[in-house]
């Protein structure tokens, strides 16, 4: 089983489109979890921390179940802005992050 | 906002020569990284640096990956003998763990593509 696992896309959703995307990791010891997000040929920047409670950030809401080992990101009212490659990454304790494939979204007018 | 440089952006070198990728981290972050995502692949880590020693590699991080910390600004990743693989690009990144709980999170610097002939 890959470390972190998530569904490489594209999704092609219309502007206004709520989209949603999902990601399992494999170690259970994993500490934290964040998605970040990646443009073209761009560095990964970090869109939000995922938090046990879930968290939103304005359009942004992360999900985090432990027990499933599963997170999601669900962008509302999706921006022609919002296309880019969303990374879900995981913190297995170890001072290092471990990146999914990435999950590829286009927004179109 | 404070940020992470990494120069040069792009570096053309033959293969076996020697490269050194520089970063500079933000100014109070204590954690420094270094990894790599080769074209239309993910990004994997290669060695995290702390208190001026190795706190973990991985097991692309071999005998001819070295890192150091110069002075007390600079990350510095050196490739000894450049083969047609290690074309890729490198990303800086660091953090500061002790502000955020347990939350490591690291920011990355823009990158360096290093393309191996």
């Amino acid at each position: 089983r890959k470390e972190v696992e998530q569904d490489p896309g594209p999704f092609n959703v219309p502007e206004g489109a709520t989209v949603a995307f999902n990601c399992t990791y494999s170690n259970s010891a994993s500490q934290s979890f964040f998605w970040y997000r990646q443009d073209c040929r761009k560095e990964p920047k970090l869109l939000m921390s995922v938090y046990s409670s879930g968290n939103e950030d304005g359009r942004f809401t992360a999900q985090l179940n432990r027990a499933s080992q599963y997170i999601s990101l669900l962008i509302r009212d999706s921006k022609l802005s919002d296309s880019a490659t969303y990374l879900c990454v995981v913190d297995p304790g170890f001072q290092k992050l471990v990146f999914g494939t990435g999950t590829r979204l286009l927004v179109s007018p | 906002e404070p940020e992470v440089t990494q120069t040069p952006s792009h570096q053309v070198t033959q293969m076996g020569q020697e490269v050194i990728l520089r970063c500079v981290p933000i100014s109070n972050h204590l954690y420094f990284y270094w990894y790599r995502q080769i074209l239309g692949q993910k990004v994997e880590f290669l060695v995290s640096f702390y208190n001026n020693e190795i706190s973990e590699k991985s097991e692309i991080f071999d005998d001819q990956f070295s890192v150091e910390r110069p002075d007390g600004s600079n990350f510095t990743l050196k490739i000894r003998s450049t083969k047609l693989e290690d074309s890729a690009m490198y990303f800086c990144a660091s953090s500061d763990p002790t502000s955020g709980g347990i939350y490591n999170e690291q920011f990355f610097g823009p990158g360096t593509r290093l393309t191996v002939l």
